[in-house]
Parts: structure tokens; C-alpha cells; sequence
């Protein structure tokens, strides 16, 4: 299994760029890296999945370097509700049976 | 909007009862999954099913059977809720393959008396 490693909080102020890295030194050939997002008493949410080079959707960009053993998570201009916990992870795909394992998360706290 | 629905958003249960969590999905996924989230100790993964009538163990299966009887419906069963067994229960989601995010029900917070 690939594990991940990020810092376990983060601190930014509304209105700036965010990002967070994550290290997966033995991510597998067939691994995607993908980002979830986790507000208090829910579910965590799907943000983004890349396999190399930059992805980006409306929420978030992901920036994947060539040798892909790390990651980063760029949320642009942050607000109050960006405030949640984000999970990097890296897919274990035996059989393509696409199972998930979380680690503790990066807690972001966006202040006024 | 595509979803998974987990039966019970809060369920106070007593030591030694049979519990029972549901789950259904609308999206036709193959995989479905369970997992107990306790602070400090993030997202852990109970069991998973590929396929109905399959299951497979995850981390920390002790305690817990499931049932897929059905390809939308996933169940998870306490079969003597004990105390420990005290958590947030999440249920999940995907396509078969690689590359597939999960999609997340709500959670039930189960908490045992």
C-alpha cells in the first residue's frame, strides 16, 4: 500500500492561495492521486484526482511532478467555508477493486 | 444528483444489541465500502464489497459482518454492539477501476449505551 504523508494543519487567511503537499514515495505505476475534503459531522467530499502533470476543475488545481512522488493541492483565494480537513490519497487497485485508505488529513483553518 | 444514502443519520444502541447500518447508491457502482471515522484516528476501513454476494475484509473487521444482497444496497452489522463500536460510520461508493473517486454517504453517528 502506498502511504501518504502531509502536515497535519495548515492556517491561512481569506482571499489567499493555499496549498498542500503530500508525499507518496512509493506510489505504485497504476495509482491515481486524488483529494477529499471533510467539513465536521459529514461525509468527506471529492475535490480532485490526477495522474500526472496539473489537473484542474472549478474547486482546485493539483500539480503532480514528473516522478510523481508527491502531490500539491492549490485552492485559489480561499474563504471561511474552505475551512475542513483534506485527505490525499493514493489508490491501491488490486484487482481494480479501487480501495481507498485514509490517512489523518491536513486541517485547514481559513481566519478572517 | 447522483448519491448514497446511509438509513440513519443518529442511533443510540445498548450493549449486546444486533444493529444493523444500511446503505444504498443510485449510481450502479460495483464497489462499496465501509469505514468508522474516530477522531484522532482518522478514516478506517471496516470491509468492502466488489461485487453482490462478495465482501472482503478491511483494517479492522472485527465485530462487523456485511451483506450485499442487492447491487445498490450495502449493509453492515454489529452482531453484539458493544461499547468500543461507539463511532461515525461512513459508507462510500465507486466505479470498478482504477482512477474512480468515491462518493460518500452522510454518515451515521452510532453511539452504544
Amino acid at each position: 500500500l502506498a502511504k501518504t504523508t502531509q502536515p497535519i494543519s495548515m492556517d491561512s487567511y481569506e482571499g489567499q492561495e493555499v496549498n498542500i503537499t503530500c508525499s507518496h514515495n512509493n506510489i505504485a505505476t497504476n495509482d491515481y492521486i486524488t483529494w477529499y475534503q471533510q467539513f465536521p459531522s459529514q461525509g468527506p467530499r471529492f475535490i480532485i484526482q490526477g495522474y500526472k502533470t496539473k489537473v484542474t476543475n472549478e474547486v482546485a488545481s493539483l500539480f503532480i511532478p514528473a516522478d510523481r512522488k508527491s502531490s500539491t493541492l492549490s485552492l485559489p483565494r480561499v474563504s471561511l467555508s474552505d475551512t475542513a480537513v483534506y485527505y490525499c490519497l493514493v489508490g491501491d487497485t488490486p484487482g481494480g477493486y479501487n480501495k481507498l485508505i485514509f490517512g489523518a488529513g491536513t486541517r485547514l483553518a481559513v481566519h478572517p | 444528483d447522483v448519491k448514497v444514502t446511509q438509513s440513519s443519520r443518529y442511533l443510540v444502541k445498548r450493549t449486546g444489541e444486533k444493529v444493523f447500518l444500511e446503505c444504498v447508491q443510485d449510481m450502479d457502482h460495483e464497489n462499496m465500502f465501509w469505514y468508522r471515522q474516530d477522531p484522532g484516528l482518522g478514516l478506517r476501513l471496516i470491509y468492502f464489497s466488489y461485487d453482490v454476494k462478495m465482501k472482503e475484509k478491511g483494517d479492522i473487521p472485527e465485530g462487523y459482518s456485511v451483506s450485499r444482497e442487492k447491487k445498490e444496497r450495502f449493509s453492515l452489522i454489529l452482531e453484539s454492539a458493544s461499547t468500543n463500536q461507539t463511532s461515525m460510520y461512513l459508507c462510500a461508493s465507486s466505479q470498478q477501476g482504477a482512477g474512480y473517486g468515491y462518493t460518500f454517504g452522510s454518515g451515521t453517528r452510532l453511539t452504544v449505551v
